[in-house]
């Protein structure tokens, strides 16, 4: 069955970075989400990347996919405050259905 | 991004009253849409698929009769929690798939139900 995971929790400084990391299991994912969720929010879509790319660079936000390994990372460059949510990865399985991780809590230090 | 609104953000009902979510894309068009549960510090489960102009498909476990789906349109499918009880006091979650890119799904800012 599918099943993806990530850490619990992070906690960053200001201006660091942060790295968000999951791993999954259905090797047919096509595409892989990335989605924020801010306390008592919905989901925000932040970037997704199709299963054929390494790389994906939007802005201060970097994914990097492994497919080998089915590993999956976010990160994000000079972390603000109003970056501190709960971070989602997702991936699309053959139905065409996402599958969440647990949630990774980033916490921002001022 | 595409926008998709549910309504309403909170609602308290009564045990053994009906409650409706409603969920509607905005600037796209949706052939399919999602409802999630959320329960407090975890991730999403997902309930049900809910496809325009035929029955919703849901997931093992969850009682068809109890949450109803709805998809009229192509831009609004409900959910009703039927004689609801204090234990299904949650965060509900509906996405919606934009059917010209069938890629992206795109999230409500979610209800939050309080089951009295």
């Amino acid at each position: 069955g599918e099943d993806v995971e990530q850490s619990l929790f992070l906690s960053v400084r200001e201006g660091d970075s942060s790295v968000i990391n999951c791993t999954y299991t259905d090797s047919s994912s096509t595409y892989l989400y990335w989605y924020k969720q801010e306390p008592g929010a919905g989901l925000q879509l932040l970037t997704y990347i199709f299963s054929n790319m390494d790389m994906k660079q939007d802005q201060r936000l970097t994914v990097l996919l492994n497919k080998k390994d089915k590993h999956l990372s976010l990160r994000i460059a000079d972390t603000q405050t109003g970056d501190s949510a709960i971070y989602f990865c997702a991936e699309n399985n053959a139905g065409n259905m996402l599958t969440f991780g647990g949630g990774t809590r980033l916490m921002v230090k001022p | 991004g595409a926008v998709v609104s549910q309504h309403p953000s909170r609602v308290i009902c009564k045990s053994g009253t009906s409650v409706k979510i409603e969920c509607r894309s905005l600037d796209f068009q949706a052939t399919t849409m999602f409802w999630y549960r959320q329960f407090p510090k975890q991730s999403l489960m997902l309930m049900a698929t809910s496809n325009e102009g035929s029955k919703a498909t849901y997931e093992q476990g969850v009682e068809k009769d109890k949450f109803l789906i709805n998809h009229a349109s192509l831009t609004l499918s409900t959910l009703t929690v039927t004689s609801a009880h204090p234990e299904d006091s949650s965060f509900y979650i509906c996405s919606a798939r934009d059917r010209r890119t069938n890629t992206e799904a795109f999230f409500g800012q979610g209800t939050r139900l309080t089951v009295v």
